[in-house]
C-alpha cells in the first residue's frame, strides 16, 4: 500500500532554529505540495512541485521558507529561523499531474 | 478565482441519521470539486471528486455528492451516520486539478 510518509512526525524547537521537514512521495508521482494547516487560517497551500521542478511557491514566506527536491524521492520545506507563528502541522501531498493528492500524515511542529 | 464556502464549523448528528455537510464554490471555469476527510492525527483522505461526468458522485464509506451548478453547490450526505464518520470533512475546488484551494473544514460528531 503505497503512501506519502513524512519526517519527523513531530518537532519541538525554539525560536531562531532552523526546521527542515522531509517528505517521500509515492513512487512514480511526479507532482509533490507542501500545505500548512492552523487553526486559524485552515489549510494553506505552501509550495508545489512537478517533475521536481518549482510551479508555485506564492503562498509560502519566502523570507524564512524555502523548499527544495533534491531527487524525485525526496522533498524538503527548511524554516530558517523559525517563529512561533510558524507552529502548525505541515503536509506534504503527491499526485500525478490532473489525477487526485495523497496527503502524508504530517509533521506538527511547534515552535517555543 | 476559486474558493469554497463551507457552512457550519461543526455539525452534530444521531447514529442513524442522515449526514448532510454544505458546500458552495466559486470558480471562474467549470471547476473540479472534491471532498476529503481528516481523522484526528492523520491526513487529508479523498472521499470523492467530481469531474464533469455524472453530477452525483459516489465515494467511499457510502458517502455520494451532487453537483448542482444553478446552486454552485456540492453538499456531501450518507443516508446513515455510523460512529466512525466522526471526523472533520473538507471540501475543495480546483479550475486545473492541481492547484487545489480548501474550505475551512466542517468538524461532523456523531452522538450515540
Amino acid at each position: 500500500d503505497a503512501r506519502v510518509t513524512q519526517t519527523p512526525r513531530h518537532k519541538v524547537t525554539e525560536m531562531g532554529q532552523e526546521v527542515t521537514m522531509r517528505c517521500q512521495p509515492i513512487l512514480g508521482h511526479n507532482t509533490v505540495f507542501w500545505y500548512r494547516q492552523t487553526m486559524m487560517q485552515g489549510l494553506e497551500l505552501l509550495a508545489y512541485f512537478r517533475n521536481r521542478a518549482p510551479l508555485d511557491d506564492s503562498g509560502m514566506p519566502k523570507d524564512r521558507f524555502s523548499a527544495e527536491m533534491p531527487d524525485a524521492t525526496l522533498a524538503t520545506l527548511k524554516i530558517q529561523p523559525s517563529e512561533p507563528r510558524d507552529s502548525a502541522v505541515y503536509f506534504c501531498a503527491s499526485g500525478l499531474a490532473k489525477e487526485t493528492q495523497y496527503f502524508g500524515p504530517g509533521t506538527r511542529l511547534l515552535v517555543l | 478565482a476559486q474558493s469554497v464556502t463551507q457552512l457550519g464549523s461543526h455539525v452534530s448528528v444521531s447514529e442513524g441519521a442522515l449526514v448532510l455537510l454544505r458546500c458552495n464554490y466559486s470558480s471562474s471555469v467549470p471547476p473540479y470539486l472534491f471532498w476529503y476527510v481528516q481523522y484526528p492525527n492523520q491526513g487529508l483522505q479523498l472521499l470523492l471528486k467530481y469531474t464533469s461526468a455524472a453530477t452525483l458522485v459516489k465515494g467511499i464509506n457510502g458517502f455520494e455528492a451532487e453537483f448542482k451548478k444553478s446552486e454552485t453547490s456540492f453538499h456531501l450526505t450518507k443516508p446513515s451516520a455510523h460512529m466512525s464518520d466522526a471526523a472533520e470533512y473538507f471540501c475543495a475546488v480546483s479550475d486545473d486539478y492541481q492547484k487545489v484551494t480548501f474550505g475551512t473544514g466542517t468538524k461532523l460528531q456523531v452522538i450515540p
